[in-house]
């Protein structure tokens, strides 16, 4: 049974650029949240999707954007991108019986020059 | 709003010696803790939770946690820990109030030396 699978899991990018990022929740999650975890410190939370729809939104402007698909699945975006959006993203994936419990996947590793 | 505080950056300990990580969380309502350990270059994976029930909870690699609700505290602990068990520890907090938001501390970092 396959986990939370993200794509790519490094990329590098100059200021101003966009990127998309992919998670692929595991077996049986219809609830996919995105976080923001920098150098050493904690996982930040950008936002929540379920049914396709954004349900929770943390502290991030709007070039932080997102999508969920009818498979689950989901996209980060992210736009103008500034070298302080270098960071590790994480896909963190639930059931919505129980979204307290997450299941996070190995993360996709962003440097902004 | 809810908030966690990991009280300590960096423990060192030697091997075969206990630990205890302190993890102290802020909530107006009820909520949800747990312990999430990541290995590096590595996501986040589950330790343990408390949802309910005994204060005192179970989880893998040996480890388990004591929830003090009016101490608002939820330390990790280890009567003797290996050379493995070096990495990174989260303490998060989830409240139904603040559905699908899970708040992390800043982590700890656990390093064991022979």
């Amino acid at each position: 049974d396959a986990g939370v699978t993200q794509s790519p899991t490094h990329l590098i990018k100059t200021r101003g650029q966009q990127v998309t990022l992919r998670c692929s929740p595991k077996s049986g999650h219809d609830t996919v949240s995105w976080y923001q975890q920098a150098l050493g410190q904690g996982p930040q939370f950008i936002f929540q999707y379920y049914e396709e729809e954004e349900r929770q939104r943390g502290n991030f402007p709007d070039r932080f954007s997102g999508h969920q698909f009818p498979n689950y699945s989901s996209e980060l975006n992210v736009n103008a991108l500034l070298l302080g959006d270098s960071a590790l993203y994480l896909c963190a994936s639930s059931p919505v019986s129980g979204a307290n419990v997450l299941t996070f996947g190995a993360g996709s590793r962003l440097t902004v020059l | 709003a809810q908030s966690v505080t990991q009280l300590d950056s960096q423990v060192p300990v030697f091997e075969e010696a206990p630990v205890e990580l302190r993890c102290n969380y802020s909530s107006s309502v009820s909520v949800y803790l747990f312990w999430y350990v990541q290995y590096p270059n590595q996501g986040l994976q589950l330790l343990l939770k408390y949802l309910s029930g005994s204060t005192l909870v179970k989880g893998i690699n040996g480890f388990e946690a004591e929830f003090n609700k009016s101490q608002t505290s939820f330390h990790l602990r280890k009567p003797s820990v290996h050379i493995s068990d070096t990495a990174e520890y989260f303490c998060a907090v989830f409240s139904n109030t603040n559905a699908g938001k899970s708040t992390f501390g800043d982590g700890t970092t656990l390093t064991v030396k022979p």
